[in-house]
């Protein structure tokens, strides 16, 4: 079975530095996607980053990049230039190519002090 | 900026009653979903819906479950006969005609107390 571990339930960073958010997962598989969501307190999640296991080079999106080591099955996020805003709870999430069932981990809550 | 919303945002019930957790998706996406947060565990999916038909639900979605799209836009989630262990957030979400790997649109849940 598929699993992901997120092992920081909580961070803290101070504005403007940069963070880095750690993400395992388990599976056999060779073919899925990883995602990152962000949930601000009381709203919804939305999409951060994707990564596509096939591709060998980090997705990044402006200050948002992810370090993807494959062999390792870790996925982890970097936050650049932290902002007020990014203060949120953080997802790493995992599907299988062949799946509609995104597997999330626990949820890592960062703080963004100013 | 389109979204999913969901209705209630909080809903108390006793148990062993029916609740109706009702989605409206972004109107252009085909993909349907609901997942589910006990308090302080991990987001759980529960059910993908598609062309009107389920296409994949894990073993939380038993026979006390179901979905439906009744009228095009609204895409619902039917707990028959609620247990205390049902008590969660329960998320919609949607995604366009790439399926999950695309992106998913998430509604801000909505909140059951089972008593």
């Amino acid at each position: 079975a598929q699993t992901v571990t997120q092992s920081q339930p909580e961070m803290s960073v101070q504005e403007a530095e940069t963070v880095t958010l750690s993400c395992t997962y388990d599976t056999s598989e060779n073919n899925y996607y990883l995602f990152w969501y962000k949930q601000p307190p009381s709203r919804q999640m939305i999409l951060v980053i994707r990564q596509e296991a096939y591709k060998q080079q980090n997705a990044t999106e402006n200050r948002f990049s992810v370090n993807f080591q494959k062999a390792a099955k870790s996925f982890s996020l970097k936050i650049s230039d932290s902002q007020l805003g990014d203060t949120a709870m953080y997802f790493c999430a995992f599907v299988m190519d062949s799946s509609y069932k995104l597997i999330f981990g626990s949820g890592t809550r960062l703080l963004v002090r100013p | 900026e389109p979204e999913v919303t969901q209705t209630p945002s909080h809903q108390v019930t006793q148990m062993g009653q029916e609740v109706i957790l009702r989605c409206v998706p972004i109107s252009n996406h085909l993909y349907f979903y609901w997942y589910r947060q006990i308090l302080g565990q991990k987001v759980e999916f529960l059910v993908s819906f598609y062309n009107n038909e389920i296409s994949e639900k894990s073993e939380i979605f038993d026979d006390q479950f179901s979905v439906e799209r009744p009228d095009g836009s609204n895409f619902t989630l039917k707990i028959r006969s609620t247990k205390l262990e049902d008590s969660a957030m329960y998320f919609c979400a949607s995604s366009e005609s790439s399926g999950v790997v695309g992106e998913l649109f998430f509604g801000e849940g909505s909140r059951l107390t089972v008593l």
